[in-house]
């Protein structure tokens, strides 16, 4: 089954700069890859979901980038705001033969500080 | 206004009782999930069906069943025969053969 890493340690930034949050996984490359928000003690909330033939997905202040060769993928967030602050949660594709079974990594929690 | 829903957003029950959450689509989607999410951890597949009458065991569906009798409904039971089911269980549901999934509010179960 697919592993996926995420950071585990809290990521502190500054108001205003970009914050980069990585996610990598180990088998094989899935077809697409997603992102996602998560809140205290709520359920997460879709926000990219980027394909194995796109380099590159944005979304307002939102930026995310997928290289199949290393397994990785990058999320970024420009000028950011302390309302970015909170849990971003990276998923894969796992290939059921139907519908979108996903795998998500355990996230990494982002701190933007004024 | 179209939702997921889940109830209740806290529960309590003795160790050794079976206990049933509620989880409830008025999106129109086909395809709905179950998982759990335990601190420090990621979420984890219990149960997902892709059609009405039928589901498939996710990674971790020992001690846990599911029905799937309506499109909207896809009530998850924790039964006696789960171990550790003290956490956090989120239901979503998504367009069939579509990508994004939404999620519901949750339940935290907490198992005296």
């Amino acid at each position: 089954s697919q592993k996926i890493e995420q950071n585990s340690e809290a990521l502190n930034i500054q108001e205003g700069k970009t914050a980069t949050l990585t996610c990598n996984y180990t088998n094989y490359s899935p077809a697409y890859l997603q992102w996602y928000r998560q809140d205290p003690g709520r359920g997460p909330v879709f926000l990219l979901l980027i394909r194995e033939n796109e380099k590159e997905k944005r979304k307002e202040r939102l930026k995310v980038t997928f290289d199949t060769t290393l397994k990785q993928s990058l999320f970024h967030i420009t000028a950011s705001q302390p309302a970015d602050s909170a849990t971003y949660l990276c998923a894969l594709e796992e290939p059921t033969g139907g519908g979108n079974k996903l795998t998500f990594g355990t996230g990494t929690q982002l701190k933007v500080e004024l | 206004d179209g939702g997921i829903t889940q109830s209740p957003k806290y529960l309590f029950r003795k160790e050794g009782q079976n206990v049933t959450l509620s989880c409830e689509q008025n999106l129109n989607h086909d395809a709905m999930y179950w998982y759990r999410q335990d601190p420090g951890q990621g979420l984890r597949l219990i149960y997902y069906s892709q059609i009405v009458n039928d589901f498939q065991k996710g990674d971790i569906a020992e001690g846990y069943s599911v029905s799937r009798e309506k499109k909207e409904s896809f009530p998850l039971t924790v039964t006696s025969a789960q171990k550790n089911p003290t956490a956090f269980y989120l239901c979503a549901s998504s367009i069939r053969n579509y990508n994004e999934q939404f999620f519901g509010p949750g339940t935290r179960l907490t198992v005296l």
